[in-house]
């Protein structure tokens, strides 16, 4: 079954607005990660967010994780065009023998339309 | 940083005819290495997964199979082709922590 679960599926925006995505997730977890996929190309690593913090920034953007309710949002400050993307949550992180091996589980995205 | 490399970018391939899609890796050593595979744009589904040379996983029973020849090489390959196989698939690697780096995957289309 799905680990990480979007939400929304799809959000549409204007310029300048601020977008917030949700991810709720089953089980116990390292970390959450979330990722970027523009249309037709590979994902691109936006942020990870370990089980023992509460909130991260990274320029415009915000994650925060409450593993009390087994979920995370990704909040997209003055959100710009170039932000249109889908938007992933992965959760994982396990030890394998003292090595982490960094098996991911990926949620189905929320596809963000930003309009000029 | 690491640095993926995945081709072919796009192909187009017949149903029973056999597969083979390479990648490398740059910028690390003894990394590991992954195979996705994203069906209709949506979530990403882990098909194999190497902590090293010929140690390989697979996470669901499949048509495909996977290699690796050598520390920084990752081969997705099949014997024949299934329609069901079509998919945009992606390359992935990390090292030394959880943040996995991916390629810019291989569209197939199995006609």
């Amino acid at each position: 079954s799905q680990q990480g679960e979007e939400d929304p599926q799809a959000l549409s925006i204007q310029e300048g607005e601020n977008a917030t995505m949700n991810c709720s997730y089953k089980t116990s977890i390292n970390n959450l990660q979330w990722y970027r996929q523009n249309s037709g190309r590979g994902l691109v690593h936006l942020i990870l967010i370990r089980s023992n913090e509460r909130e991260k920034h990274s320029g415009r953007l915000r994650v925060t994780l409450d593993t009390s309710k087994k979920s995370s949002s990704l909040l997209i400050t003055a959100s710009r065009a170039a932000d249109t993307a889908s938007y992933f949550c992965a959760t994982g992180g396990s030890n394998a023998g003292g090595t982490s091996y960094g098996k991911l589980t990926f949620g189905q995205g929320t596809i963000l339309t930003v309009h000029p | 940083s690491q640095t993926i490399h995945q081709w072919p970018a796009t192909l187009v391939q017949p149903v029973g005819s056999p597969l083979s899609l390479e990648c490398t890796v740059e910028g690390t050593s003894n990394p590991n290495l992954y195979w996705y595979r994203q069906a209709a744009g949506r979530g990403l589904q882990l098909l194999f997964y190497s902590i090293g040379i010929d140690q390989i996983s697979s996470e669901v029973p499949q048509n495909l199979s996977a290699s690796r020849p050598q520390d920084r090489q990752f081969i997705l390959s099949s014997k024949k082709l299934l329609l069901s196989d079509s998919g945009f698939y992606l390359c992935a690697c990390s090292a030394y922590g959880n943040t996995i780096y991916f390629g810019e995957g291989s569209w197939l289309t199995v006609v």
